[in-house]
């Protein structure tokens, strides 16, 4: 079963607009991570938050993280075309003998509307 | 450009053949992932090495098989192909410090393949 789930699953906005997309995981993590994925090709590292971070910024980009709640947001701000995209939140899960695999949300497809 | 390679990028095969998937990772990186993407799975992890050795193992058929060589490209081999096997195959790269949790992966650009 997925570790991650992001919500909505797509979501349509004009450019400018800041767009909000959700993480909810199950288990307790080290860090969580998002990527974004332009149609068909390589998964692109955007952020890496820590368990022990609540806010991180990247450019245009604002993480947070509530381990309590076990959930993430990723909020772009100012949106443009290019930002059209699919996004992924990504959460290492322990798969025994000190290794981890990352787990992969199902995505969020971002429309970005010139 | 992530810096990570990936041959071939299209492949088009038959059921029951064995192909070999290639992928040379970031100079310095240590570690290599394997993932399959398909429509219905979404996202999954296969295998991890790390410096020539296996490091995790996730969903990995036993059809599958994984290696890193000594200077680091890996190979991803599938046989007896079925026509689910049909799917996007990614490689990624980290530093991949042993030991710690998982760092920032690098993606190839993946190799699609398409089984008929």
């Amino acid at each position: 079963s997925q570790q991650g789930e992001e919500d909505p699953q797509a979501l349509s906005i004009q450019e400018g607009e800041n767009a909000t997309m959700n993480c909810s995981y199950k288990t307790s993590i080290n860090n969580l991570q998002w990527y974004r994925q332009n149609s068909g090709r390589g998964l692109v590292h955007l952020i890496l938050i820590r368990s022990n971070e609540r806010e991180k910024h990247s450019g245009r980009l604002r993480v947070t993280l509530d381990t309590s709640k076990k959930s993430s947001s990723l909020l772009i701000t100012a949106s443009r075309a290019a930002d059209t995209a699919s996004y992924f939140c990504a959460t290492d899960v322990y798969s025994g003998a000190g290794s981890y695999q990352l787990t992969f949300g199902k995505g969020t497809k971002l429309s970005v509307i010139p | 450009d992530s810096g990570v390679t990936q041959t071939p990028k299209h492949l088009i095969t038959a059921t029951g053949q064995r192909v070999t998937l290639r992928c040379s990772p970031r100079s310095g990186d240590l570690s290599v992932y394997w993932y399959q993407q398909s429509l219905d799975q979404g996202l999954q992890f296969l295998i991890q090495y790390y410096n020539g050795e296996e490091r995790a193992k996730g969903n990995i058929l036993e059809r599958f098989s994984a290696q890193q060589f000594p200077d680091l490209h890996s190979e991803l081999n599938l046989s007896s192909l079925e026509l689910g096997d049909s799917a996007l195959y990614f490689c990624a790269s980290s530093l991949g410090l042993a030991g710690l949790a998982l760092d920032e992966q690098f993606f190839g650009p993946g190799t699609r393949l398409t089984v008929l």
